[in-house]
């Protein structure tokens, strides 16, 4: 099992372009989430999705969308970057309840210059 | 929204006990409490959780407050590759919303 698995690891940005970062889950679970994390900061909540064609916002959603089309993947999009966009995003996966552990992916590291 | 709160950092000494705490006086009573750590450069992964009873694994274990108001995170024998930021968080019985991080404890571990 790959676990949650983002793609890319690393983007430089120019501040007005778009980008879209995927993260892809095989452990079939139902709950998703996208996080950011600034430097000496916790992590987040942006953006989430509790089921295939279903999405909420989070603490911090401005600035971005999110798609949740299949149960496996969960996208992150950026429609006109901003230098304050600069962070390091996490996504992850946890089955329904709040006992359930979640799982984390292994970053993406967003520079918008 | 309910929130934790974690010293800043804490150190301790190799192959030696290290108690991390956390406060959670708002818990409702159908929050549990998880605790995640992130080691430098990787995301954060899960250690331990617990809603009332006190909680051990093959990481750790949680010794909750009979109040719930705090929570102890226990490693029993610290060693360096335990060097890492420790998170506690509440999560809501459904736990759709997701899991509020807040600075979490900067763990320091001496050899």
């Amino acid at each position: 099992n790959a676990g949650v698995t983002q793609t890319p690891k690393f983007r430089v940005l120019k501040t007005g372009q778009s980008m879209t970062l995927l993260c892809a889950q095989d452990m079939n679970h139902e709950y998703m989430y996208w996080y950011r994390q600034d430097p000496g900061m916790g992590l987040r909540l942006i953006h989430y999705s509790v089921g295939e064609g279903t999405t909420a916002k989070g603490e911090v959603p401005d600035g971005y969308n999110v798609s949740r089309l299949k149960k496996q993947n969960f996208l992150l999009g950026l429609e006109s970057a901003a230098p304050s966009q600069t962070s390091v995003y996490f996504c992850a996966s946890s089955y329904p309840g709040g006992r359930a552990e979640a799982f984390f992916g292994q970053g993406t590291r967003l520079t918008v210059v | 929204d309910a929130k934790t709160t974690q010293p800043n950092s804490m150190e301790s000494n190799e192959e030696e006990p290290v108690h991390l705490p956390c406060n959670h006086s708002t818990i409702s009573g159908t929050d549990y409490i998880h605790w995640y750590r992130q080691l430098p450069s990787q995301g954060p992964e899960y250690v331990i959780h617990g809603l009332t009873s006190n909680v051990n694994n093959r990481m750790a274990s949680l010794a909750i407050a009979e109040d719930r108001k705090s929570s102890t995170l226990i490693l029993h024998r610290a060693t360096l590759r335990d060097a890492a930021v420790y998170y506690c968080t509440l999560t809501s019985g459904g736990g759709a919303d997701g899991l509020t991080f807040g600075k979490g404890t900067h763990l320091i571990i001496q050899p």
